[in-house]
């Protein structure tokens, strides 16, 4: 069966600092793969997506950059955090079946940016 | 400009009784929507779904109700538990590799 890993679960970092988060998913191939951020009393927030190795797609312009080095590897980067960069990110992946799937979500990465 | 909408972030709901979550959407292209459940500090976990060919869609305590001509599909809970309290997010696409989210609907189910 197909499982998806967020690692840390849980990040304090200070404003200014960077930052990098890492996604895997392990049990199939090629895969599609997102980064998504819920804020505070907010929905989900497309940020980043992938259908292969070193596309990446980017949907909100920020400070924030991804890179897909390996086919089930997604990571999120930013040189410098600010303090709005705050909230939950979830990683997820879907396979397209027939043109459409599902996606499912990692745990997510809570992170706080004091 | 949101192209998918939950218009309720709150609902609450008797244990036994039926949970009705709404979400509207704009975009007469999306083929096939979604229903997800959150727990805080959790990622979402996939419910269940429907494509644009069907209005109706079943699975055990669940049925996802799709009306394209007004744009509106509804997730039914019936009967709902204390343990289905969370938020739920109704989701879009048209075929493509986006999702669009609703901003979700915090279901609290009393026992």
């Amino acid at each position: 069966s197909q499982t998806i890993h967020q690692w840390p679960a849980t990040l304090v970092q200070p404003v200014g600092s960077p930052l990098s988060l890492e996604c895997t998913v392990e049990g199939t191939s090629n895969p599609n793969l997102y980064w998504y951020r819920q804020a505070a009393g907010r929905g989900l927030q497309l940020l980043f997506y992938s259908v292969g190795i070193g596309q990446i797609s980017s949907e909100v312009p920020q400070n924030l950059s991804a890179s897909r080095p390996q086919d089930r590897q997604f990571i999120l980067s930013s040189k410098k955090l600010l303090l709005s960069d705050s909230g939950f990110y979830l990683c997820a992946w879907s396979v397209l079946g027939g043109g459409v799937g599902t996606q499912y979500f990692g745990p997510g990465t809570r992170l706080l940016v004091l | 400009d949101q192209q998918v909408k939950q218009n309720s972030p709150s609902l609450s709901v008797q244990e036994g009784r039926i949970s009705i979550l709404n979400c509207d959407y704009t975009n007469s292209m999306f083929d096939y929507f979604l229903w997800y459940k959150k727990y805080p500090a959790e990622g979402p976990t996939f419910l269940i779904s429907i494509s644009s060919i069907k209005d109706k869609n079943e699975d055990g305590r669940f049925t996802v109700f799709l009306n394209k001509s007004a744009k509106h599909l509804s997730l039914h809970i019936v009967p709902s538990q204390p343990g289905d309290s969370a938020v739920y997010f109704c989701a879009a696409t048209r075929g493509t590799y986006k999702y669009i989210f609703g901003t979700g609907t915090r279901l609290k189910v009393l026992a």
